[in-house]
Order: structure tokens, then sequence, then C-alpha cells
């Protein structure tokens, strides 16, 4: 059974900084069934970067995603106030989907 | 835009039913593979279950099998979760999801609080 694990838990930050948040997944997956989705407080997910790099529509370029195998990062540059949020990893492998347990970007 | 809408949520006791919707507007609800998603209040994201397009294919996470079924009406451009032998561990916000080709949720719903509760 796949398992991602996100890292940090909690990543505290000010706004303009960089964030770096990682998944990383306990065997080799394919790249192009890994997403990335941004939760806000009271409010559904909303997809991000899918496949591992693409940007879902209306995504703003500071929002990037890389990685192969079994490592995968959600870049987010220059922090804006609403990027404030939890961050969630997931893969699909074909007939079951995998959520990572989120990375909490908060304000330093 | 898309739009998803959840209905049917609500408080009930253990070992009770409930049937969850999610009325689609906006996209062509038959093209797509839709899926629930449940989340417990202040804890992670857990997928539960998925139906193909045309509804011939289905899966469910391993703890809601045999207890849930997902199922469609494309006439109807209508989702639903049919969730029998509730427990409390089953009290979530659960939300409806279109899949996208990759496997990735593109759009959903506002979600709808279960509570399972005695």
């Amino acid at each position: 059974e796949l398992v991602l694990t996100q890292s940090p838990g909690t990543l505290s930050l000010s706004p303009g900084e960089r964030a770096t948040l990682s998944c990383r997944a306990s065997q080799s997956v394919s790249s192009s069934s890994l997403a990335w989705y941004q939760q806000k407080p009271g409010q559904a997910p909303r997809l991000l970067i899918h496949g591992p790099s693409s940007r879902a529509t209306g995504i703003p370029d500071r929002f990037s995603g890389s990685g192969s195998g079994t490592d995968f990062t959600l870049t987010i540059n220059r922090l804006e106030p609403e990027d404030f949020a939890v961050y969630y990893c997931q893969h699909y492998d074909g007939s079951s989907f995998t959520f990572g347990p989120g990375t909490k970007v908060d304000i330093k | 835009q898309v739009q998803l809408v959840e209905s049917g949520g609500g408080l009930v006791k253990p070992g009770g039913s409930l049937r969850l919707s999610c009325a689609s507007s906006a996209f062509t609800f038959s093209d797509y593979y839709m899926s629930w998603i449940r989340q417990v209040p202040g804890k992670g994201l857990e997928w539960v279950s998925y139906i193909s397009s045309d509804a011939s294919y289905t899966n469910d996470a391993e703890s809601v099998r045999g207890r849930f079924t997902i199922s469609r009406d494309n006439a109807k451009s209508s989702l639903y979760l049919q969730m029998n032998s509730l427990r409390v561990e089953d009290t979530a916000v659960y939300y409806c999801a279109s899949v996208g080709v990759g496997g990735y949720f593109d759009s959903w719903g506002q979600g709808i609080l279960v509570t399972v509760s005695s």
C-alpha cells in the first residue's frame, strides 16, 4: 500500500518568502499521477498542480511542482497573504487514490 | 464554471443509513469519472469511492468497502453515495469531485457534513 509522507508538518514563513514543500512516496510512482491541492479553513480543497508540474486553470505562476520517482516538491515563490493554507499531495495508481497528511503554511 | 453541490448529510445513529447526492452543472457530467472524498473536521483528506463515466467501474477504499455504494445518473447529472452500517468513525465532511485524466480531482463541491452519533 502506497504511503505519502509530507514534510514539514508546519512551515512558518513571512509574506514574500519562498515555501518549499516535500511529498515523499513509500515506493516509486508515476509522476503523471501526482497532484497538489491547497485548502483554506472552511473551504473545499482546490487543485493547484497535476502531472506533477502542470498548473491548474487560474493558478498563478508563483506555484510550481517538480519531482519524480519517490520525491516531489511544491514550491511557492514570493508568498502572498492568501497562500497561507494547508497543502496536500495526492497520487492515483490506476484504481485507488492516496493523500498525504498535509503541510500547513502559516504566517511567521 | 463547474458547480458541484452536495446534499443529504446530517445526523444519523450508528448502524444507520444515509444517501448523499451531488448535483452538477456547467460541465458535461457524463464525460467524467467522479469521486467522493471525506475529511474528519481538523484532519486530512481521505478518498472514499469513485465511479467511471459510464458507471461500469467503481472502486472503494477498504474502510468503506461493503458498506458504501457509489452510483450516478448521467441523465440527471448527479452522483450518489449510499452509506449503510454507518460507524462513528464515518463522521466527516464529504466532498464530491470530478476526476481528471491523470487521476487528480479538478473540481470540488463545497462539502456536506455527516455526523454519526448516538
